[in-house]
């Protein structure tokens, strides 16, 4: 079974680093690309960037570009998405999730279950 | 970036009642777009991909169709289960846009 597992909740306060990990089972770890997608309290889903775990190439949204870095480790099967100080205006839950692609499209499917960050002092 | 548009945002519905869901682009995607269904404190999950492929798994009572700039999730006889909020999400280029939602409510 294809399967994303993201870590768990964090509360940090503004300024703090933070790492949050999509460890992904059940196929070739290399072949497809990971997204990650942010979700604010109570409002839609924006993709934040995606990884090439082949070569770990990022590509980012301008949105997030500058203010998140996307990493990964092949040898453990997890994508990485990381804050070196993190704002109240963070606090959201954060999805990873596969990205396939055929000639002609592109999908996200799996997601990870999420990771709710709250960032409060 | 490509904008993407839902209508309506809101939509109440029976029990085997038929809805459509509308996604607008604000140019040409092609057949570059996909549906998702978020429950409740869940994952969203993928519904239809590439505009009118259903996923593995899904039942056959929905169906998505449409290309261009103009896209719709249709879905035959509601059930329960049914109720959530569907998102569309091109794939045309980066970066990847989805729509603000809609919320499909019990009437």
């Amino acid at each position: 079974e294809v399967q994303l597992v993201q870590s768990g909740a964090e509360v940090k306060k503004p300024g703090e680093s933070l790492r949050i990990s999509c460890r992904a089972s059940g196929y070739s770890f290399s072949s497809y690309w990971i997204t990650w997608v942010r979700q604010m309290p109570g409002k839609g889903l924006e993709w934040m960037g995606s990884l090439d775990p082949s070569d770990s190439y990022t590509t980012y949204s301008p949105s997030f570009q500058g203010h998140v870095t996307i990493s990964s480790d092949k040898s453990i099967n997890t994508v990485y998405l990381q804050w070196s100080s993190l704002k109240a205006s963070d606090t959201a839950k954060y999805y990873c999730a596969r990205q396939v692609a055929t000639i002609g499209s592109s999908w996200f499917d799996p997601w990870g279950q999420g990771t709710l960050v709250t960032v409060s002092s | 970036d490509i904008q993407m548009t839902q209508s309506p945002f809101s939509l109440s519905a029976s029990v085997g009642d038929r809805v459509i869901i509308t996604c607008r682009a604000s140019q040409n995607i092609s057949g570059y777009l996909n549906w998702y269904q978020q429950k409740p404190w869940k994952a969203p999950s993928l519904v239809i991909y590439a505009a009118s492929s259903l996923q593995s798994g899904v039942p056959s009572r929905f169906s998505g169709s449409g290309s261009g700039t103009e896209f719709t999730l249709t879905i035959n006889s509601l059930q329960p289960d049914d109720f959530a909020t569907y998102y569309c999400q091109h794939s045309f280029n980066i970066p990847v846009t989805f729509g603000q939602g809609t919320k499909l409510e019990i009437k």
